[in-house]
């Protein structure tokens, strides 16, 4: 079974400029989740996609950063303008969440570092 | 909101010692808890997940038990080996409805030492 893919694996920019990533969860998987793991830390959260709808953004700083499923399958995670503190990895993670019985076990893909030079 | 701590933050140890990775969270209503692994450069590799239900789960080396009412979760590694240096997160899932969230610990870095 293929797992998570993930595109570009390495990408360095200039602040200010644009950057997207790409994403391909495991077939079947319901649930996408984009993270933001920045060095040293634990990956944190920016958006969850149950099939195509948005299911928490909170902490998706939304003046900048932007992210679609438009057929519920593949994501896009998009940063414009991007901004020093950008540098990170950014994961994307699928989960089959098929209701009851489901463990919610979460798969990751490789990740994309981002530099902002 | 849940809060997950992992002590130590770094570890080093000899090979073949038998060790222990903590973690704690705050909030006790979670839906399962999840060790991951990560090597440098890389993505999280799921080692073991534990249901609300369970107290602990293990596969090979590995074991990890759940104790809810104390927001505790140990991972132990047994007869530990170079190949295991990496740093091992744990998250936790909770069950607070609309909080579908994994909410992630900063990570023990472990080296094991040949």
């Amino acid at each position: 079974e293929a797992g998570v893919a993930q595109s570009p694996r390495y990408k360095i920019i200039e602040k200010r400029q644009s950057v997207a990533f790409w994403c391909n969860p495991i077939s079947g998987h319901a649930t996408l989740y984009w993270y933001q793991q920045i060095l040293g830390q634990g990956p944190k959260l920016l958006i969850q996609f149950q099939n195509n709808g948005v299911v928490d953004d909170s902490q998706l700083p939304k003046d900048r950063f932007s992210a679609e499923r438009l057929k519920g399958v593949d994501s896009t995670l998009k940063i414009q303008p991007a901004k020093l503190e950008d540098s990170a990895v950014y994961l994307c993670a699928s989960s089959l969440n098929s209701g009851t019985g489901d463990t919610g076990e979460l798969f990751f893909g490789e990740g994309s570092r981002l530099t902002v030079l | 909101k849940q809060e997950v701590t992992q002590i130590p933050a770094a570890l080093s140890v000899p090979e073949g010692e038998n060790l222990v990775l903590n973690c704690s969270f705050t909030d006790s209503a979670i839906y399962n808890l999840q060790w991951f692994r990560q090597d440098p450069g890389k993505g999280l590799t799921s080692l073991l997940l534990i249901q609300s239900s369970q107290r602990e789960q293990t596969s090979g080396r590995l074991n990890a038990s759940l104790d809810k009412s104390s927001g505790r979760s140990t991972l132990y590694i047994a007869a530990s080996q170079p190949g295991d240096s990496a740093t091992y997160l744990c998250a936790v899932k909770d069950i607070t409805y609309g909080n579908n969230d994994m909410r992630f610990g900063a990570g023990t870095r472990l080296t094991v030492k040949p």
